[in-house]
């Protein structure tokens, strides 16, 4: 596979339920990201990873907890979320992160909270 | 605070031109992206800017003035196939990405 994946590509779930997304690319980037895309809204940065160290936490609440085990790998750790979460998530990754490299997304997991 | 603005939606024709505009004010600058997003895709690189000047790619140009916070995307010879939102984004003094809201441009034949 080339570029960046995520699976599921689709979740519902319930307020009380756990699940994770996944996010693998296959471009040796040493930064990878999450956001957050509602409609008509900006894309919303929630966290940041520069060579498998977190280096932003935009005000994330905790009930989203990121886990980056290598450079090529990235998930977002969901539990007891709210309907207001229901939004479209992309993981994207970069060269690295501090330089004004593009960012190559992945088809994201559009997540449903009932 | 940071900002950018692009306009909502734009209608346009194919084989037309179109111009997508976004300005934007953020603490300091170190260059401006536009990302192309069809409706349930990935957004993907098309540009990024950080001289003043037209920079030339295919059908598609950007524009960027730097004293006037502002920068256009222009497409030329309209495809149904360039219906998608268009986002602007800019990197800031701590290279962090600030992205606009999206404009939405609409084909008709």
């Amino acid at each position: 596979e080339t570029g960046v994946t995520q699976t599921p590509r689709h979740l519902v779930m319930g307020m009380t339920n756990k699940k994770s997304l996944k996010c693998e690319q296959h471009l040796g980037h040493n930064a990878m990201y999450w956001y957050k895309q509602s409609a008509k809204k900006p894309l919303e940065l929630m966290f940041v990873y520069n060579f498998k160290e977190q280096t932003e936490n935009n005000s994330v609440p905790s009930r989203f907890s990121p886990e980056c085990p290598n450079s090529s790998h990235l998930f977002l750790h969901l539990h007891t979320l709210q309907p207001e979460d229901s939004a479209l998530y992309l993981c994207a990754s970069s060269q690295r992160q501090g330089e004004a490299y593009e960012q190559y997304f992945g088809p994201g997991t559009r997540l449903t909270v009932t | 605070g940071q900002n950018i603005d692009q306009p909502t939606e734009m209608t346009a024709t194919e084989g037309a031109i179109v111009q997508i505009n976004c300005t934007y004010q953020t603490s300091g600058f170190n260059g401006l992206f536009w990302y192309q997003q069809h409706a349930g895709e990935a957004p993907t690189f098309l540009s990024y800017n950080v001289l003043d000047g037209l920079e030339e790619k295919g059908r598609f140009s950007s524009f960027l003035s730097r004293s006037k916070g502002y920068s256009y995307l222009l497409l030329k010879e309209l495809q149904m196939k360039d219906s998608a939102s268009y986002l602007c984004a800019v990197t800031d003094s701590n290279y962090q990405l600030i992205w606009g809201a999206g404009t939405k441009l609409i084909i008709k034949p």
